[in-house]
Parts: structure tokens; sequence; C-alpha cells
């Protein structure tokens, strides 16, 4: 999707090791979010951030943390993999609150083995 | 906090059918409402979205969606499918808690369109 970017695209890692999956934005959009999505759950919200610096925690946050030092870049890490964490995790955006969508990333597929 | 319900969670069809695909959201006051779409392996593409106004709402790809408040309903539908509509399909709401705004998903739909 134009003006977002999601990396790896795919990770295999090993239980116990700690990841990083970034997202980076280019089009100066205050809200950033991170969603899981695994078959039968649909898209479950992990941490959201709303400006540099401030984030809160999603309805999944357990085993994840969430730094964003700059308006473009909002970085999700598993501070310790495992099998559960298995799953797709998207990248959003959102030029400000309110009902006017999002836009998502291409998502990256991470196994923990 | 609000919530959202999609009925069904496979919805085969044959091509050039007519489909509905079915959503429920939780009641409040205000509610606005999204379809999303998602082609394989592709991330989620917006449809269409009710913020007020008429309840028929119109999106892209032929797709339209109609609210209903009574009902607590916001059903998506096509009077004639194509094969690339074969997709996934999220409604979603947004909810306003603790002065943020955020999209609850739906568990979704796979629409599965046949020759």
């Amino acid at each position: 999707d134009a003006g977002i970017t999601q990396s790896p695209r795919h990770k295999v890692t090993e239980t116990g090791t700690p990841v990083t999956l970034r997202c980076h934005q280019t089009e100066n959009h205050r809200y950033m979010y991170w969603y899981r999505q695994d078959p039968g759950h649909g898209l479950r919200l992990i941490h959201y951030s709303y400006g540099v610096k401030d984030t809160d925690k999603g309805e999944v946050s357990d085993g994840y943390s969430v730094s964003r030092s700059k308006t473009e870049d909002f970085l999700l890490t598993l501070e310790s993999a495992t099998s559960s964490q298995t799953s797709v995790y998207f990248c959003a955006i959102s030029e400000r609150q309110g009902p006017y969508g999002y836009t998502f990333g291409s998502g990256t597929r991470l196994t923990v083995v | 906090a609000q919530s959202v319900t999609q009925l069904d969670s496979q919805v085969p069809v044959f091509e050039e059918a007519p489909v509905e695909l079915r959503c429920n959201y939780s009641s409040s006051v205000s509610v606005y409402l999204f379809w999303y779409v998602q082609y394989p392996n592709q991330g989620l593409q917006l449809l269409l979205k009710y913020l007020s106004g008429s309840t028929l709402v119109k999106g892209i790809n032929g797709f339209e969606a109609e609210f209903n408040k009574s009902q607590t309903s916001f059903h998506l539908r096509k009077p004639s499918v194509h094969i690339s509509d074969t997709a996934e399909y999220f409604c979603a709401v947004s909810d306003q808690q603790g002065g943020s705004e955020k999209l609850v998903f739906g568990k979704g739909t796979k629409l599965t369109v046949n020759p």
C-alpha cells in the first residue's frame, strides 16, 4: 500500500528469541496501530500510538511492547517469542481520530518454531 | 465497548449470483461502521463506510451496504459477483473509549465465488 511499509514481510524465529517488526509510513499520519490476524479471530488490536512517544495497549498486548521515536516509524517487539505469537501482523495508519478508517500495510507473516 | 458479529464464516456462491454478507453490531448512541476486503496475501482495503445520513452506502467494486439501526445490522451486498470478488471480508465498528478511537473488527467472512 502506498505510504506504508512493513518489514520484514516474512520471518521465522525460534521460541524465546526477541523479534522486532517495523512499520514505516511516509504520510505523516499521527495515529498508528498494530493488529494481529489469526484464523477465526479476525483482527485484534495489540498496541496503538497517538503521537511520538505516546502509545497505549490494545486488547491483546501481553508479550508485546512498542516504541515510536519518530512520526514515521512504529516498532513492535516480541520480547521473548512464543508459538502462540505465530500470526500475521498488520500495521495501520490514520490521519486523525474519528470515523475515517485506516490504511493498512501488507502485513508481516511471523512463524515462531 | 463496541463489538461486531459476522454471522457467516464462509459463503460460497456461483459467479453472477447475488450475495449478502451479514454483520451485526452492538448497540450504541452513535456508530460508525466499515467494511474491508482482504484479497489473498494482501492487506486490508476499505470497501465502504457508514458515518451518517443515507442508510444505503455504496462502495467500490459494485458493493453496497445498508445500515439498519432497529436491527443493529450493516449487511454487505452485491447483485452479481465475479470470480475476482473471492476474498475475505471484514466488518468493523469505530469504538471510542478513553478519548481515543479504534477500529474493532469482526472475525471475517470468506467469500468464495465459483464458476
